[in-house]
């Protein structure tokens, strides 16, 4: 199964907002909310920024926010940060009940 | 405070295998679904394979298929991924990862790195 499809880089000003988006198919993103999004800086384990769609767990800003339509799901970070540089990945369980990650997204503040 | 450290990575040849292990601790381990997660050099997030709380239910990427065996120990606090007839693509650093809820990930090891090269 291929990976679920990700922008390779987005780009934003400190304060701006931006989204990434995460298109799959009906068997994942389309067909559950069990979608969640992690963030990685460089040589780092990732963290869980958001899960089932739209829940951000204990911890993480509220200036990171997610949403899905159909087979795409997005996360949005607004007021961005010199700390969101990183690299960010989506998942979704799959109806053969495994788990697909998205290709990555390397985000960068200028 | 949870923590997830992995070991067993290293060097092997081609074809060769490898043991890793997950010691938890910091929750209970016997009440939670646990996951391998891989990164290749450079590369994106690949899932390798889940494992039940019991041990019971396992699942595995197509990828590792046959080649590759999850495991756990709960009197032990442990989980294991067994890599057998490893190849040069199987070179990552190797993540274990316990899940919350339904395929969410809340926390990671810091990961151990496997080179499969000759």
């Amino acid at each position: 199964q291929s990976a679920l499809t990700q922008p390779a880089s987005v780009s934003g000003s400190p304060g701006q907002s931006i989204t990434i988006s995460c298109t799959g198919t009906s068997s994942d993103v389309g067909g559950y909310n069990y979608v969640s999004w992690y963030q990685q800086h460089p040589g780092k384990a990732p963290k869980l920024m958001i899960y089932d769609v739209s829940n951000r767990p204990s911890g993480v800003s509220n200036r990171f926010s997610g949403s899905k339509s159909g087979n795409t799901a997005s996360l949005t970070i607004s007021g961005l940060q010199a700390e969101d540089e990183a690299d960010y990945y989506c998942s979704s369980y799959t109806s053969s009940s495994t788990l697909i990650f998205g290709g990555g997204t390397k985000l960068t503040v200028l | 405070e949870v923590q997830l450290v992995e070991s067993g990575g290293g060097l092997v040849q081609p074809g060769g295998s490898l043991r890793l292990s997950c010691a938890a601790s910091g929750f209970t381990f016997s009440s939670y679904e646990m996951n391998w997660v891989r990164q290749a050099p450079g590369k994106g997030l690949e899932w390798v394979s889940y494992i039940s709380s019991s041990g019971s239910t396992i699942y595995y990427a197509d990828s590792v298929k046959g080649r590759f065996t999850i495991s756990r120990d709960n009197a032990k606090n442990s989980l294991y991924l067994q890599m057998n007839s490893l190849r040069a693509e199987d070179t990552a650093v190797y993540y274990c990862a316990k899940v919350d809820i339904v395929a969410t990930f809340d926390y990671w090891g810091q990961g151990t790195l496997v080179t499969v090269s000759s």
